[in-house]
């Protein structure tokens, strides 16, 4: 079965940091891009950040560069995203997912919550 | 980058057929043949019903379709049904590998 599981979530103090990562299993890990999208409790998605297959190549939404650092390794078959200097409005839902498809994407996790408060 | 534009609510009865549409600019939705369709019930992810514009994933019945014109695109769901009330949202590549989402409609079966 073709799965992602998202660990790391919880609560942290504005300004601080957290590492979210996720497991895959069921597919070839390292032939997909792969991506974070969050979403806020009742708002809608927001794409966060992509990475190429190789990981050589990162991209982020402008909101998040500089702070936010997604990485991975094939060989452990995991995705992983580095939160720093966290905000309020970064207190959101994170998905990990696959891009199936060009700018599809048909693997979901079930997300992992990140709690920003002091 | 903004959101991309989806109506914030649409309804329609059983059997009937209701259509979504998403806006956005010749910088994502018009320029390149990338949007998707997702449906998310309450609690859960997301699931992808429509990539590429019209192309549908394994599994996601044909009473699913999406078309573009310009800058928009549009999901229609035909011979509605009650497991399809959900939320809904469009997406598009918007350049240099980067994703806009629109800001979901919430189609309710009447």
């Amino acid at each position: 079965e073709v799965q992602l599981v998202e660990s790391g979530g919880g609560l942290v103090q504005p300004g601080g940091s957290l590492r979210l990562s996720c497991g895959a299993s069921g597919f070839t890990f390292g032939d997909y891009w792969m991506t974070w999208v969050r979403q806020a409790p009742g708002k809608g998605l927001e794409w966060v950040a992509t990475i190429k297959p190789d990981g050589s190549e990162e991209y982020y939404v402008d909101s998040v560069k500089g702070r936010f650092t997604i990485s991975r390794d094939n060989a452990k078959r995991s995705l992983f995203l580095q939160l720093n200097s966290l905000r309020a409005e970064d207190m959101t839902v994170y998905y990990c997912a696959r891009f199936g498809y060009y700018f599809g994407i048909d693997v979901w996790g079930q997300g992992t919550t990140v709690t920003v408060s002091s | 980058q903004s959101a991309l534009t989806q109506p914030p609510s649409a309804s329609g009865s059983p059997g009937q057929s209701v259509t979504i549409s998403c806006t956005g600019t010749s910088s994502d939705v018009g320029g390149y043949n990338s949007v998707s369709w997702y449906q998310q019930h309450p609690g859960k992810a997301p699931k992808l019903m429509i990539y590429e514009v019209t192309k549908r994933p394994s599994g996601v019945p044909d009473r699913f379709s999406g078309s573009k014109s310009g800058n928009t695109a549009s999901l229609t769901v035909s011979g509605l049904q009650a497991e399809d009330e959900a939320d809904y949202y469009c997406s598009s590549h918007a350049g240099t590998n980067n994703v806009l989402f629109g800001g979901g409609t919430k189609l309710t079966v009447l």
